[in-house]
């Protein structure tokens, strides 16, 4: 069975840093590009970031850029984002997600981590 | 950047009727790389159609998509209980990604 399992989201206040972890299992991590969807609480959702399978690309909402950082560990199983210089309207769920290299589709998905950038 | 626009924002249907949803892109979505997503509260996205009408592994028939170039269409046969939540479409042909604002089907 697919899981993705995100982690560390917590309050934090504005200006902070956090580092969100997502565990993989259940398929082969290294064969799947890896993204990173947000949610802002009632709202839609929006597209934040995106890894290749082989650290090949790397790409980020402009939103974003320079502030956050994606990675993986190809060994762990593991998906990151470093988030540094957070502001309020960065709060929302933060979901992990992974895409077929060839269908690129994101079909899978976690349940998420809450990330809350208040004072 | 693709913007999609979905209509209506909210939707009112009874059990066992018909419903369609649309999304209509500001540029072209190449490749007809166009999917759907099933929100329920608290939950995760779920992919229902991918490549604009190929349905996702475990999506039950009644749940279908159409449309090509700018306007895309999600059909559910006959409304499932199951069914009433929130729908998104989502083009992943160009970056930066996008997706709509949403169509929520409530309960009539």
């Amino acid at each position: 069975e697919v899981q993705l399992v995100e982690s560390g989201g917590v309050v934090v206040q504005p200006g902070g840093s956090l580092r969100l972890s997502c565990a993989a299992s259940g398929f082969s991590f290294d064969e799947y590009n890896m993204h990173w969807v947000r949610q802002a609480p009632g709202k839609g959702l929006e597209w934040v970031s995106l890894i290749r399978w082989d650290d090949s690309g790397i790409y980020y909402a402009d939103s974003v850029k320079g502030r956050f950082t994606i990675s993986r560990d190809n060994n762990r199983n593991s998906l990151y984002l470093q988030m540094n210089s957070l502001i309020p309207a960065d709060t929302g769920f933060y979901y992990c997600a992974r895409a077929d290299k060839w269908i690129h589709v994101t079909d899978h998905w976690g349940q998420g981590t809450l990330v809350t950038v208040s004072s | 950047d693709i913007v999609l626009t979905q209509s209506p924002g909210t939707l009112s249907l009874s059990p066992g009727e018909r419903a369609t949803l649309s999304c209509r892109a500001s540029q072209r979505v190449s490749s007809s790389y166009l999917a759907w997503y099933q929100q329920t509260p608290g939950q995760a996205p779920r992919l229902l159609i991918y490549g604009a009408s190929s349905r996702a592994t475990g999506i039950p028939d009644r749940f279908s998509g159409s449309g090509s170039g700018t306007d895309f269409t999600l059909t559910i046969s006959r409304l499932e209980p199951e069914d009433f939540a929130v729908y998104y479409c989502h083009q992943y042909g160009s970056s930066p990604r996008t997706f709509g604002q949403g169509t929520r089907l409530e309960i009539k």
